[in-house]
């Protein structure tokens, strides 16, 4: 079993829509926890840390669910700069980060 | 320019041949990183620096592989006698120590796309 899991997708949704992403991840160790945003062809961008508390920003929301060991990312009205691959990111403690495969996002006009 | 810079940002090569890459990461950053990102997943973790030590390597990190950060600064990743598996992007990424569970999380290169042929 992968240490974070996702939904590779791909998920086509059409424009104006929410769309949700969940994770799960096996290390109740774990510390920290992100979403990491992937355009095709280039190189991870920090989208977000995910707070225990919940976080917003803009028309993304995070949430952290310690007991159940899963993460979810929601994003409200969606947009065409939306499509990408959306990565769960966590840190278990030590000193380096795990990426899970990622979930492919397309928005439909 | 004071993000992460690995060069070149894309290297074709004959199966068997050697290859290194460079990453500079940001100045204040001690800690350094190397992964791999095949299609399709995420990127894997291959090895990690802080400061001139590598403290940790991946079983990934095959004897073929070897990294080098020397002074601390900027690190190399070699690729002996490669083979068409090695074909991905390798990536670098840079954090600083205080953050000492990367709260702050990393900041990528724009990677190197080793394509063997």
């Amino acid at each position: 079993r992968k240490e974070v899991e996702q939904d590779p997708g791909p998920f086509n949704v059409p424009e104006g829509a929410t769309v949700a992403f969940n994770c799960t991840y096996s290390n109740s160790a774990s510390q920290s926890f992100f979403w990491y945003r992937q355009d095709c062809r280039k190189e991870p961008k920090l989208l977000m840390s995910v707070y225990s508390s919940g976080n917003e920003d803009g028309r993304f929301t995070a949430q952290l669910n310690r007991a159940s060991q899963y993460i979810s990312l929601l994003i409200r009205d969606s947009k065409l700069s939306d499509s990408a691959t959306y990565l769960c990111v966590c840190n278990f403690g030590n000193e380096k980060l795990t990426f899970g495969t990622g979930t492919r996002l397309t928005i439909i006009p | 320019d004071t993000g992460v810079s690995q060069n070149p940002r894309h290297k074709i090569t004959k199966r068997g041949q050697n290859v290194t890459f460079r990453c500079d990461p940001i100045s204040e950053h001690n800690r350094l990183y190397w992964y791999r990102q095949t299609l399709g997943q995420g990127p894997e973790f291959l090895t990690y620096f802080q400061n001139e030590a590598q403290l940790e390597k991946s079983r990934l990190l095959s004897d073929r592989f070897s990294a080098e950060r020397p002074k601390g600064s900027f690190s190399t990743l070699e690729i002996q006698r490669t083979e068409q598996g090695d074909s991905a992007m390798y990536l670098c990424a840079s954090s600083p120590l205080r953050d000492r569970h990367l709260q702050g999380g990393y900041t990528f290169g724009s990677g190197t796309r080793l394509t063997v042929v």
